[in-house]
């Protein structure tokens, strides 16, 4: 049984780019949350996704965004790319109303 | 907003050894969370503590939901190598109690 599974693992890309990260929940699970792990920090919450919707969101700029597809997998993306963008940013999936997540392993992203 | 913060930053021990750690909120929280970070991968849930002066233990991992709710206590029982990574301390940051924010980590390293 799958967990949580991310990609790209790696990922460089350039000041103003724009940059899609996507993420497959657990098996069975239908809630995604976003996390953004600056270099030797604790993770930050983006925003969570349940029913294709955002339904709770961290204290992020717009530039970030995300899509959830009916197969429950998740899209964050973010434009304008900043160099302090550049950190690990990991997926967690969960049952709805319900605390316990899975993360995946994150995607490294440096801007540069 | 919420803050979190965890005490010590870093700690050396040696392996058979004790550890303690702790963490403190700028909020009172209703459910504490502890988590542990491997190189490489997301963090993964060792305890959960959902009421005030609670003591829950998993294996050799103990941890204690402080009377004021502003505070949570981990502690490590004879330590082995495998218990080296970072352990964060999570408080939900949401009224539904589905995501959390984190603390800055402690970093455990254990001599041999």
């Amino acid at each position: 049984d799958a967990g949580v599974t991310q990609s790209p693992t790696h990922l460089i890309k350039t000041r103003g780019q724009q940059v899609t990260l996507r993420c497959s929940p657990k098996s069975g699970h239908d809630t995604v949350s976003w996390y953004q792990q600056a270099l030797g920090q604790g993770p930050q919450f983006i925003f969570q996704y349940y029913e294709e919707e955002e339904r709770q969101r961290g204290n992020f700029p717009d530039r970030f965004s995300g899509h959830q597809y009916p197969n429950y997998s998740s899209e964050l993306n973010v434009n304008a790319l900043l160099l302090g963008d550049s950190a690990l940013y990991l997926c967690a999936s969960s049952f709805w109303n319900y605390y316990g997540y899975t993360f995946g392993s994150g995607t490294r992203l440096t801007v540069v | 907003g919420q803050q979190l913060n965890q005490s010590p930053q870093s700690m050396f021990i040696q392996e058979g050894e004790d550890v303690s750690m702790n963490c403190t909120s700028s909020s009172i929280f209703n459910t504490w969370l502890w988590y542990k970070q491997d190189p490489g991968e997301g963090p993964v849930l060792l305890i959960a503590l959902y009421k005030a002066g609670e003591l829950t233990s998993n294996g050799r991992l103990t941890a204690q939901f402080g009377i004021t709710r502003k505070d949570s206590f981990l502690n490590i029982s004879a330590s082995i190598p495998s218990d080296v990574g970072i352990y964060f301390c999570a408080g939900p940051c949401d009224n539904y109690g589905q995501n959390f924010v984190f603390g800055p980590g402690t970093r455990l390293s254990v001599l041999p």
